[in-house]
């Protein structure tokens, strides 16, 4: 069972580039998010997915952009690299409250993006 | 809105030590709570949860206990190892209107030495 899948684990970019952070699930869960994690301040999310062509932003989506074609997959793309956006960044997948679980958060082992 | 407030750290124990992270919560409503660990260079996971008030969430020799009248969620454990030494996520989930909304503490690193 492979659960949250991201790719890939490093990445070093040059300002103004493009690049797309893949994220995909075999849980069938509903709810997907991506965070990034900074020192000291926690997780932060950036842009969630309540379901298959619904999205929405979190609290610092600025510079990014996602979709939801599928349930399995949700990638993010960074429109043009800031250095500001160098961070590690964590995809997360959940049940929705119909499906139960209770809100826990299956999380991908990061990708950790450098951006020069 | 909501928040979750934890110690900061890092916090340095020695091996079989008496460990307890604090953490207190504010929000409306009846969320859930949760604490994640992270060990080095991975995602987060589920450490223990609670649902309602006074339950107990326990899992790998940690305990944490939902405490509504002083809205805090404490983890607790009697003895512990090197191998527990990682960052740990204090954490709320409220359901509105249909849509999840997951806030989560700073985090507070352990280090446990031999």
């Amino acid at each position: 069972n492979a659960g949250v899948t991201q790719t890939p684990k490093f990445q070093v970019l040059k300002t103004g580039q493009s690049m797309t952070l893949q994220c995909a699930q075999d849980m069938n869960h509903e709810y997907m998010s991506w965070y990034r994690q900074d020192p000291g301040m926690g997780l932060r999310l950036i842009h969630y997915s309540v379901g298959a062509g619904i999205t929405d932003q979190g609290e610092v989506p600025n510079g990014y952009n996602v979709s939801r074609s599928t349930t399995e997959d949700f990638p993010l793309r960074l429109l043009s690299a800031a250095p500001s956006q160098t961070s590690v960044y964590f995809c997360a997948s959940s049940y929705s409250e119909g499906q139960g679980g209770m809100g826990i958060q299956y999380f991908g082992a990061g990708t950790r993006l450098s951006v020069l | 809105g909501d928040s979750v407030t934890q110690m900061e750290g890092p916090v340095t124990l020695s091996e079989e030590a008496f460990l307890t992270i604090n953490c207190t919560y504010t929000a409306t409503g009846y969320p859930s709570l949760f604490w994640y660990v992270q060990y080095p260079g991975e995602g987060l996971q589920l450490l223990l949860k609670a649902t309602k008030a006074d339950d107990k969430g326990s899992n790998k020799g940690f305990e944490a206990t939902y405490r509504k009248e002083t809205t805090s969620f404490h983890l607790e454990k009697g003895s512990v190892q090197v191998s527990d030494s990682a960052v740990y996520f204090c954490a709320l989930t409220q359901y509105s209107g249909g849509y999840q909304k997951v806030t989560f503490g700073t985090g507070t690193k352990l280090q446990v030495i031999p």
